[in-house]
């Protein structure tokens, strides 16, 4: 089954802890991304990749690394994660030349808390 | 730039009744569009999508959305709401000149909850 999955899907950790919320897709897209979703706010892009080794920022990059060593997998690093950084978490992967009709497919979300 | 705004944060409609959400969008260039939607506790699943092709664009389950350019809007419609229509709803662009085969940006709207009661 075409899939994208995150580990883990919930998260409470305390400050300063440094974390990875993994993320890997089965379908051999190119362009991978990570988005936050906070209340009121949608969803914001946190940063992207067009392939593998080829990474960049979204619109709030701050606070957050990414990795992409292999075309199926793209990590969210936190490594020093603060409170205002408790959101609901989606990871996204589509073909190569994705946005102009072609769909984005999310995965199912981690839900991290940050005491 | 690109942006998106969705015109309600929540929408009652009775079961059986029409569902009307509103999108309006500002593009640089021709843009994408897209609507999704979001179950609680689920992640986010693509409802129908506007591509420079037909303006009246068909989605699953009876939603339906009309580009019009003039207006800047991409407004989602069923004619007939169902209990399990209940979810949040999002309205996306994305800027086509973009999509050239480089990186695909998506801007989301904040969102349209969508509530249908008995």
């Amino acid at each position: 089954e075409a899939q994208v999955t995150q580990n883990p899907r919930y998260l409470i950790t305390v400050t300063g802890k440094k974390l990875t919320v993994t993320c890997s897709q089965n379908m051999n897209h190119e362009y991978m991304s990570w988005y936050r979703q906070d209340p009121g706010l949608g969803l914001r892009q946190i940063y992207y990749s067009m392939n593998v080794e080829v990474t960049d920022k979204g619109d709030v990059p701050e606070g957050y690394k990414v990795s992409r060593k292999e075309k199926r997998n793209f990590p969210l690093i936190l490594e020093s994660p603060s409170p205002n950084q408790t959101s609901l978490y989606f990871c996204a992967s589509t073909p190569r030349g994705g946005g102009l009709g072609n769909e984005q497919f999310f995965g199912p979300g981690t839900r991290l808390t940050v005491l | 730039a690109q942006s998106v705004t969705q015109l309600d944060s929540h929408v009652s409609v009775s079961e059986g009744t029409p569902v009307l959400l509103r999108c309006n969008y500002s593009s640089s260039y021709s843009p994408s569009l897209f609507w999704y939607v979001q179950h609680p506790n689920k992640g986010l699943q693509l409802l129908l999508k506007y591509t420079s092709a037909a303006t009246l664009v068909k989605g699953i389950n009876g939603f339906e959305a009309e580009f019009k350019k003039s207006e800047t809007s991409f407004h989602l419609t069923k004619p007939s709401a169902h209990m399990s229509d209940a979810a949040e709803y999002f309205c996306v662009v994305s800027d086509g000149l973009l999509n050239t085969g480089t990186a695909s940006k998506l801007t989301f709207g904040t969102g349209t909850r969508l509530q249908v009661t008995l």
